[in-house]
């Protein structure tokens, strides 16, 4: 079976400090798309990153950057000088060849002031 | 504006009243899918469509239906609620040679009583 798990179900930071959200997958495909998507209470589903599976650069957003270990099939984000606007839950998935996207159950981030 | 637009927002109803939640997007994107997220689950697929008259299930198909007469407009009908089906519904599209959804709806809140 084809899974993505977040080990952390909650974590809280201090504005400005740098966190990193976790996430490890299961699949046997070797081609395939890796995604961070954030949530904030608005409820609204935002694409924050993704990744090719078969680029060895690690892809980056702005303050936004992963850590992809294909072989140990983890792909953590690390958010740089956290805001108080990235208050949010953050959900990582993968997408089959078949375009089904398969979800991690996600890490609700608390930015404290 | 790029949108995708869900009805409604909320909706509270009773046990065996057929329902349907529309999904409509403005972008010309032939890929649109729904998804149902559960707390402690992230987000499950329930259909996907690849283009006009192209439906396939997702993860969670049962109990629901779907229908793509127009390639704007991805409908989900709900023929015999039940109260498992309490959830929070998004629906998202894109283009196709993305193989990922890009852009989601506001998300609606059934609630079957």
């Amino acid at each position: 079976a084809q899974t993505v798990t977040q080990s952390q179900p909650e974590m809280s930071v201090q504005e400005a400090e740098t966190v990193t959200l976790s996430c490890t997958y299961d699949t046997s495909e070797n081609n395939y798309y890796l995604f961070w998507y954030k949530q904030p209470p608005s409820r609204q589903m935002i694409l924050v990153i993704r990744q090719e599976a078969y680029k060895q650069q690690n892809a980056t957003e702005n303050r936004f950057s992963v850590n992809f270990q294909k072989a140990a099939k983890s792909f953590s984000l690390k958010i740089s000088d956290s805001q108080l606007g990235d208050t949010a839950m953050y959900f990582c998935a993968f997408v089959r060849s078949n375009y089904q996207l398969i979800w991690g159950a996600g890490t609700k981030l608390i930015i404290k002031p | 504006e790029a949108q995708v637009t869900q009805n409604p927002r909320y909706l509270i109803t009773v046990t065996g009243k057929k329902l349907t939640v529309t999904c409509s997007q403005n972008m010309n994107h032939e890929y649109m899918s729904w998804y149902r997220q559960d707390p402690g689950l992230g987000l499950r697929q329930i259909y996907y469509s690849m283009n006009v008259e192209v439906t396939d299930k997702g993860d969670v198909p049962e109990g629901y239906k779907v229908s793509r007469k127009e390639k704007r407009n991805f409908p989900l009908i709900l023929e015999s609620p039940s109260p498992n089906q309490t959830s929070l519904y998004f629906c998202a599209s894109s283009f196709t040679r993305q193989g990922f959804p890009q852009h989601f709806g506001d998300g609606t809140r059934l609630s079957i009583l």
